[in-house]
């Protein structure tokens, strides 16, 4: 399954089908990227980050790509799990703004067993 | 668990009220961060400090007051609030200045009657 995250809120996957969720940014300038997952009821949690001088990340399950040409940002989850329905938020850190992280919309993702 | 502590994790207050949120790491961080977040909504930020010293104050109204008495710790103090603040308020640290991932508690959930 995948989402256009900011224009497509939701996103429903079977279990085991791969998901992606994407992000467009805005800021052409901005140089590290980071997307979060969001539980009920719970803070955001550290997924997984990239920067602008990398096109693709890989970590545990997940994999992240990233377009500057076109400033688009995504995540890929392998094999999704129902432990993985969740809000996922991609997060960009413009440049010479003293660590502050501009957050997406959100992508709510939802996992069918 | 989040290595990032927050307290209370729910808060009801009338808008005469004066509370505090604290937030607490032992991670060694050097940078904090409060943020607000509305339902539904992605992470808003709010203040951030650096160093122990604020860095950053997201034209936040002067009825929201953060406090970071040391390096482990960071307060935000509350008074005449209005049920417009009602909100989760997220509590975030990272090791330094600069594009690093930053760590999040599980938030506070505040309620103004």
């Amino acid at each position: 399954g995948e989402s256009v995250g900011l224009h497509l809120p939701t996103l429903s996957v079977q279990e085991g089908d791969n998901s992606i969720i994407n992000c467009a940014y805005s800021n052409s300038a901005s140089d590290y990227f980071i997307w979060y997952k969001q539980e009920s009821g719970k803070g955001p949690q550290f997924i997984i980050d990239i920067r602008s001088n990398m096109d693709k990340r890989q970590g545990q399950r997940v994999t992240v790509l990233l377009n500057k040409t076109v400033k688009h940002l995504s995540l890929q989850i392998a094999a999704t799990q129902p432990g993985d329905s969740a809000v996922y938020f991609c997060a960009e850190a413009r440049p010479n703004t003293g660590n502050q992280f501009y957050f997406g919309t959100g992508t709510s993702l939802t996992v069918i067993p | 668990d989040t290595e990032v502590t927050q307290t209370p994790k729910h808060l009801v207050m009338g808008m005469t009220n004066k509370k505090s949120l604290k937030c607490e790491q032992h991670m060694g961080h050097r940078a904090m961060y409060w943020y607000k977040q509305k339902a539904k909504k992605p992470p808003e930020l709010m203040f951030v400090y650096s160093y122990e010293k604020l860095s950053i104050n997201e034209s936040v109204p002067s009825r929201f007051s953060p406090e970071c008495p040391n390096s482990s710790l960071l307060n935000l103090h509350l008074h005449a609030l209005q049920p417009e603040d009602s909100a989760l308020y997220l509590c975030a640290s990272s090791q330094g200045p600069g594009n690093q991932p930053q760590h999040f508690g599980d938030g506070t959930r505040l309620s103004i009657l």
